[in-house]
């Protein structure tokens, strides 16, 4: 079946401009993670949706980032006013449940460029 | 919170050698742990998990990690790398309660060399 799907796949926006990525998790599956991923950093963690649940936004790096579910499915991220620091691989994961018995499934990510 | 500390960013072993990639974890409950693996151009995939069944805990592609928890680390091993393992790997640690986030640790290239 599909596995989650991103996108654009590639973002070059000027600084200042705010963008918009999308997720499109596994059908089914109940918990939808964002990442941002970028050289020596690793996977930085932005937020986490579990179901109907409040989101944990605890990873969001500064009030410019947020993110929506809508109806439990498609997820957006969005940073308002980018700026440089915020160029990387956002990488979106969905799982079916979240015990965590059940491993997250990444997208292959967007790769945002701010210039 | 929880978090992880991977022990040196790249690694480098040649073909047939011992593969050690260290993972220390922080959690105040018994954690769930995790090891993913990002191929070159491929999107990340899970290797194995511990989720506090047996403390050694076999994957794909013949990894093993062992969970001691006297030591807080889940250290990943193969004992013969082929070229196929150059890769990045991430460890994670979740606490395992229901709305907990999924966190890594900063990764490990691995560069196999013949």
């Amino acid at each position: 079946g599909a596995g989650v799907s991103q996108s654009p796949s590639n973002k070059v926006t000027e600084k200042g401009k705010d963008v918009e990525l999308r997720c499109d998790p596994i059908s089914g599956h109940t918990a939808l993670y964002w990442y941002r991923q970028s050289l020596g950093q690793g996977l930085e963690f932005l937020i986490y949706f579990q179901g109907n649940s409040a989101p944990d936004k605890s990873g969001l790096p500064s009030d410019r980032f947020s993110a929506e579910r809508t109806g439990g499915s498609v997820s957006t991220l969005t940073i308002q006013r980018t700026q440089q620091e915020d160029s990387a691989v956002y990488l979106c994961a969905s799982s079916l449940i979240t015990s965590h018995n059940s491993p997250l499934h990444f997208g292959n990510g967007t790769r945002l460029t701010v210039t | 919170a929880q978090s992880v500390t991977q022990l040196g960013s790249h690694v480098s072993v040649s073909e047939g050698a011992l593969v050690l990639l260290r993972c220390n974890y922080s959690s105040s409950v018994p954690p769930y742990l995790f090891w993913y693996v990002q191929y070159p151009n491929q999107g990340l995939q899970l290797l194995l998990k511990y989720t506090s069944a047996a403390t050694l805990v076999k994957g794909i592609n013949g990894f093993e990690a062992e969970f001691k928890k006297s030591e807080t680390s889940f250290h990943l091993t193969k004992p013969s790398a082929h070229m196929s393992d150059a890769a990045e790997y991430f460890c994670a640690v979740s606490e395992g309660q229901a709305g907990t986030a999924l966190i890594f640790g900063k990764g490990t290239t691995l560069s196999v060399s013949s």
